[in-house]
């Protein structure tokens, strides 16, 4: 399968600042990657759809002026979470879309603990 | 229709014993179903996917069954150990490039 890597693993924040979360497809250029939100023992919830090159598509209900989305280039996007609150606190996971089979290839995720 | 139904939220199998995980749909445009595995603080690996035109796939352990016409699928992992304890997804697209929906999940517990 492909390779993606999220960076930071975990972090811990204060309210009201803003956190950088890098997702990268290791192994193949992924014109279109995903961010999903999952709150503990649920499941995945997809946030939005990157794409390289272009305006990130959001899920209803999501901010886009809360979650900023960039996609600069085939192997990397980036999620801000802009002055976050506690109840953004949550594990944020990024896939990529290609690879082999053509399927989505998730990153181990990060750990966002705002205080 | 977008829903993907999950089901049981929780299992606990002995070891050796072949747990079956089951998932419905109802949008029947949905023609991509891949089933992932999550150990906690991991993400999801990909597990084994399907797609409607076979009724069965095997890969090792792991096989689905796929019933078009009642619009269900399912996962069974023969032989379980310990090492499969893990949460699993069920998840189904329009296609491998379209966004997934995904499975309310399954917590899997394998005993010795």
């Amino acid at each position: 399968g492909a390779v993606v890597s999220q960076h930071p693993s975990r972090v811990i924040c204060k309210s009201g600042t803003s956190v950088k979360i890098e997702c990268r497809s290791l192994d193949f250029q992924a014109t279109t990657m995903f961010w999903y939100r999952q709150f503990p023992k649920k499941s995945l919830m997809l946030m939005a759809t990157s794409n390289e090159g272009s305006k990130a598509t959001y899920e209803q209900g999501v901010e886009k002026d809360k979650f900023l989305i960039n996609h600069a280039s085939l192997t990397l996007s980036t999620l801000t979470v802009t002055s976050a609150h506690p109840e953004d606190s949550s594990f944020y996971i990024c896939s990529t879309l290609g690879g082999p089979g053509g399927t989505q290839y998730f990153g181990p995720g990060t750990r966002l603990l705002v205080l | 229709q977008q829903q993907v139904k999950q089901s049981p939220q929780s299992l606990i199998v002995q070891k050796g014993g072949i747990p079956i995980i089951n998932c419905a749909y109802e949008n029947t445009a949905f023609d991509y179903f891949p089933w992932y595995q999550q150990f906690p603080g991991k993400g999801p690996a990909l597990l084994i996917a399907i797609r409607p035109d076979v009724s069965e796939k095997k890969e090792g352990r792991f096989t689905i069954s796929f019933n078009k016409s009642a619009k269900q699928f399912s996962l069974h992992i023969m032989d379980s150990q310990p090492g499969d304890s893990a949460t699993y997804f069920c998840a189904a697209s329009s296609g491998t490039a379209s966004k997934l929906t995904f499975g309310t999940g399954t917590r899997l517990q394998v005993t010795l």
